[in-house]
């Protein structure tokens, strides 16, 4: 079965770290990018981050430049967030999501549960 | 960056009945946008891609249409399970990926 299990979130104060993981299975994680994106309480979804899988291409979210960190364990099957100076702004459901490309249309195909990060002090 | 609106923010809709959601871009996008579902506590589900092309499993009662900057997704007999936020998302020119702020269908 192909799936995604984030796992890190929790509560934390301002300006403090986090560590988001997102464990792969059932399928080839070196053949897919990946994704972040997060759902702030009564708000919509949002782009935060990409890896490529293939040129080692990253993206941040122009908010999140300088904070946010993403990388991948090939070894592990695996994707991480590092979140620096976390701000209220940043509570938020986190998901990680698997970049597959059919044809030239660009799809988020598998989704995790999601995660939930609260920053309050 | 582009910027997705949808309409409406909530749509009632009875069982059985279509359900009609719409989107637009802020510059032309091509076919480059697809479509989630997403159920509170639950994953998001990819429904449509390109457009108009349904994912893997996806029933035939989704739709969408649409090019340039004004899309649609209609659901033609809504069924139980159908109710849920749905969101558009382009493709076209990234980063940044941009969402629409979603349509909420709930039962009327």
């Amino acid at each position: 079965e192909v799936q995604l299990v984030e796992s890190g979130g929790g509560w934390v104060q301002p300006g403090g770290s986090l560590r988001l993981s997102c464990a792969a299975s059932g399928f080839t994680f070196t053949s897919h990018g990946m994704n972040w994106v997060r759902q702030a309480p009564g708000k919509g979804l949002e782009w935060v981050s990409y890896i490529s899988s293939s040129t080692g291409s990253i993206y941040y979210a122009d908010s999140l430049k300088g904070r946010f960190t993403i990388y991948t364990d090939h070894a592990k099957s695996s994707l991480y967030l590092q979140m620096n100076s976390l701000r209220d702004e940043d509570t938020a459901i986190y998901y990680c999501a698997r970049e597959t490309f059919y044809d030239f249309d660009y799809t988020m195909d598998v989704w995790g549960q999601g995660t939930p990060v609260t920053v309050s002090s | 960056e582009i910027v997705m609106t949808q309409s409406p923010a909530t749509l009632s809709v009875s069982p059985g009945e279509r359900a009609t959601l719409s989107c637009r871009a802020s510059q032309i996008v091509s076919t480059n946008l697809a479509w989630y579902q997403h159920k509170p506590g639950q994953a998001p589900r990819l429904l449509i891609y390109g457009a108009f092309t349904r994912a893997t499993g996806v029933p035939a009662r989704f739709s969408g249409s649409g090019s340039g900057t004004e899309f649609t997704l209609t659901i033609s007999s809504l069924q139980s399970e159908d109710f849920a936020v749905y969101y558009c998302q382009q493709y076209h020119n990234w980063p940044p990926l941009t969402f629409g702020g979603g349509t909420k269908v709930e039962i009327k």
